[in-house]
């Protein structure tokens, strides 16, 4: 079975300065990755995907992740922070016979001015 | 662009009651998901449908719960006689068909409140 462990359920930080935030899954067969954020009262927006390729994905607002494969992480950055990042990040898997997507339980971001 | 549509936003109901979710996917996408998102938690996977077949649905949608997508387009999550627990976020996504590495769009979802 998959599972998907987001480390830090709150991560605080200044504004400017840089983050990570850390996702590590389990699986047994090749999965797809993905980083999803949420605002309050919204729904998820795709930040970035990992299929395969280059282990450095590049997203959207200035995100990045990289894929780790024997360290089976999956951890997102950004090396500038904004107040308008202050949000709820999911990671998320997927295996490539199924669609059904494995949400971890979400790191929410406090960026402080 | 128009994204994932969900009405109604918000429902507050009594227990026991019966309530209807709608979900218009992106008129493209083939795909369509539900899901249940409770507080502090992350989404749940609860059903999908391929065009109007239903294709997979988890152990987590009980006998009150039913998703349909009668014509391949909208589609509707029933929960009869509501439950305390059954106070969450639902969630509905859509993509395109093919393979499982075409990201899902999500809605803003509807929040359910039970009495």
């Amino acid at each position: 079975a998959q599972s998907v462990t987001q480390l830090d359920s709150q991560v605080p930080v200044f504004e400017e300065a840089p983050v990570e935030l850390r996702c590590n899954y389990s699986s047994s067969v090749s999965v797809y990755l993905f980083w999803y954020v949420q605002y309050p009262n919204q729904g998820l927006q795709l930040l970035l995907k990992y299929l395969s390729g280059s282990t450095l994905v590049k997203g959207i607002n200035g995100f990045e992740a990289e894929f780790n494969k024997s360290q089976t992480s999956f951890h997102l950055r950004k090396p500038s922070v904004h107040i308008s990042d202050t949000a709820e990040y999911f990671c998320a898997v997927t295996r490539q016979s199924t669609d059904k997507l494995i949400f971890g339980t979400g790191t929410r971001l406090q960026v402080f001015p | 662009d128009t994204g994932v549509s969900q009405d109604p936003r918000h429902k507050i109901t009594k227990r026991g009651q019966n309530v209807t979710f709608r979900c218009d996917p992106i008129s493209e996408h083939n795909r369509l998901y539900w899901y249940r998102q409770t507080l502090g938690q992350g989404p749940e996977f609860l059903t999908y449908f391929q065009n109007e077949a239903q294709l997979e649905k988890s152990r987590l949608l009980s006998d009150r719960f039913s998703a349909e997508r009668p014509k391949g387009s909208f589609s509707t999550l029933e929960i009869q006689r509501t439950e305390q627990g059954d106070s969450a976020m639902y969630l509905c996504a859509s993509s395109p068909s093919g393979s499982s590495n075409q990201p899902q769009h999500f809605g803003d979802g509807t929040r359910l409140s039970i009495l």
